[in-house]
């Protein structure tokens, strides 16, 4: 089974900032690669996802991830945070090629990131 | 256009006593799962259906069950409830069997609280 690690719990960031949110993932196998966003008492939202293509993936609200298949990683960015990206923020990951049995996401344990004005 | 529906929103409940959750996926989805997302962890995987066949469940107790109906809605049973189970239970839907083109979405999910 996959496990996804994200490797910083919290990121606390200034308002206008860079910010980089790590994940890595533990199977060279072929993979989809998902970054959710959750709000405080809400479910999950898709920010942005890998399924093929160009390795690096953008959201329309300026975040961006690369696939990295050496490194097993998928690290989420974004130039200048503002205010409303404080947000609980999972990487997450499901098998692409497999035949039998379910085709669910693993969870990393989420990164709290919090922009200071 | 009407996401994924989850009722009800909050549910407070006893322990020892049974739960039932319910889920509408999106419009033409076919697959949906269930993920227990403990307060303050990621999501964890509990059960995919498609086209009305369980395809998989994670590592939970048989105290837990679901079903699809031939609407591909989807209802998550709970017997026996722990102050364990307390926890966000989401549900999410996708067109195909695997996330397709325009990956899994998730519904608000239902909070359960076991005291």
């Amino acid at each position: 089974a996959q496990s996804v690690t994200q490797l910083d719990s919290q990121v606390p960031v200034f308002e206008e900032a860079p910010v980089e949110l790590r994940c890595n993932y533990s199977s060279s196998v072929s993979v989809y690669l998902f970054w959710y966003v959750q709000y405080p008492n809400q479910g999950l939202q898709l920010l942005l996802k890998y399924l093929s293509g160009s390795t690096l993936v953008e959201s329309i609200n300026g975040f961006e991830a690369e696939f990295n298949k050496s490194q097993t990683s998928f690290h989420l960015r974004k130039p200048s945070v503002h205010i409303s990206d404080t947000a609980e923020y999972f990487c997450a990951v499901s098998d692409r090629d497999h035949q039998t049995g379910a085709n669910n996401l693993f969870f990393g344990t989420g990164t709290r990131l919090t922009v200071i004005p | 256009d009407a996401g994924v529906t989850q009722s009800p929103t909050h549910l407070i409940k006893t322990r020892g006593q049974h739960v039932t959750l319910r889920c509408s996926p999106i419009s033409g989805h076919k697959s949906v799962s269930w993920y227990q997302q403990v307060l303050g962890q990621g999501p964890q995987f509990i059960f995919q259906y498609y086209e009305k066949e369980e395809r998989g469940r994670g590592n939970f107790p048989d105290r837990f069950s679901a079903r699809q109906f031939p609407n591909y809605s989807s209802e998550l049973n709970v017997n026996a409830l722990l102050l364990g189970d307390s926890a966000l239970y989401l549900c999410a839907s996708s067109l195909t069997f695997g996330p397709g083109a325009y990956g899994y979405t998730f519904g608000s999910g239902t909070r359960l609280t076991v005291v």
